[in-house]
């Protein structure tokens, strides 16, 4: 089993559709997490941290599940410029391990 | 300028050659760190490094060897490169406690 799963999608959605992306993760000791954007060819920029209480910016919210090990990312009023690979990102031991990517769910948001 | 910077961007070089991919930050992070990137299995660690001193080994170590010259400087190198080193290659820098990571543009290696 991969320590952080992905749906790869892709999803298509309208403009100002409301999307969210699931991930799930393997080891209940994980402490810290994080969605990261990707477009294409590009390298991945952090697009928000998940706290335990949950969080939102914007048009984006987040949220983690301890109890069932998943994360969340929700998406309202999707924009053409949303278009993009979205990747579970979590870390172990407080940092004392590197990050681990999930392999990305990707969207499509058309006109 | 770019806080994170790969040299070179693109590469084709032939099997059995060897490559190294640089890697310099200016952040004045600590932490350094190796992925490849291949169509549907994600970013992979490669190596990473905490610090000047120390080396680790990521999940796909194999084939690969790395130097940390300086706490801005990480480099990747492919001692004798195979066509399933083909791929995507990031390099990314990220501090404590707070565990961003910042990636580099990459480099687009093609092995023949």
């Amino acid at each position: 089993r991969k320590e952080v799963e992905q749906d790869p999608g892709p999803f298509n959605v309208p403009e100002g559709a409301t999307v969210a992306f699931n991930c799930t993760y393997s080891n209940s000791a994980s402490q810290s997490f994080f969605w990261y954007r990707q477009d294409c060819r590009k390298e991945p920029k952090l697009l928000m941290s998940v706290y335990s209480s949950g969080n939102e910016d914007g048009r984006f919210t987040a949220q983690l599940n301890r109890a069932s090990q998943y994360i969340s990312l929700l998406i309202r009023d999707s924009k053409l410029s949303d278009s993009a690979t979205y990747l579970c990102v979590v870390n172990d031991d407080m940092g004392r391990r590197a990050l681990t990517f999930g392999s990305g769910t990707r969207l499509q948001v058309q006109p | 300028d770019a806080d994170v910077t790969q040299t070179p961007r693109n590469r084709i070089t032939k099997t059995g050659k060897r490559i190294m991919l640089e890697c310099s930050q200016t952040k004045g992070h600590d932490r350094m760190y190796w992925y490849r990137q291949d169509p549907g299995l994600g970013l992979r660690l490669i190596y990473y490094s905490f610090d000047v001193k120390d080396i680790n080994k990521g999940e796909i170590s194999d084939g690969y060897s790395v130097s940390r010259q300086a706490q801005a400087k990480f480099s990747l190198s492919l001692e004798s490169a195979i066509p399933n080193q083909t791929a995507l290659y990031f390099c990314a820098t990220s501090d404590w406690p707070q565990n961003e990571q910042f990636f580099g543009p990459g480099t687009r290696l093609t092995v023949l």
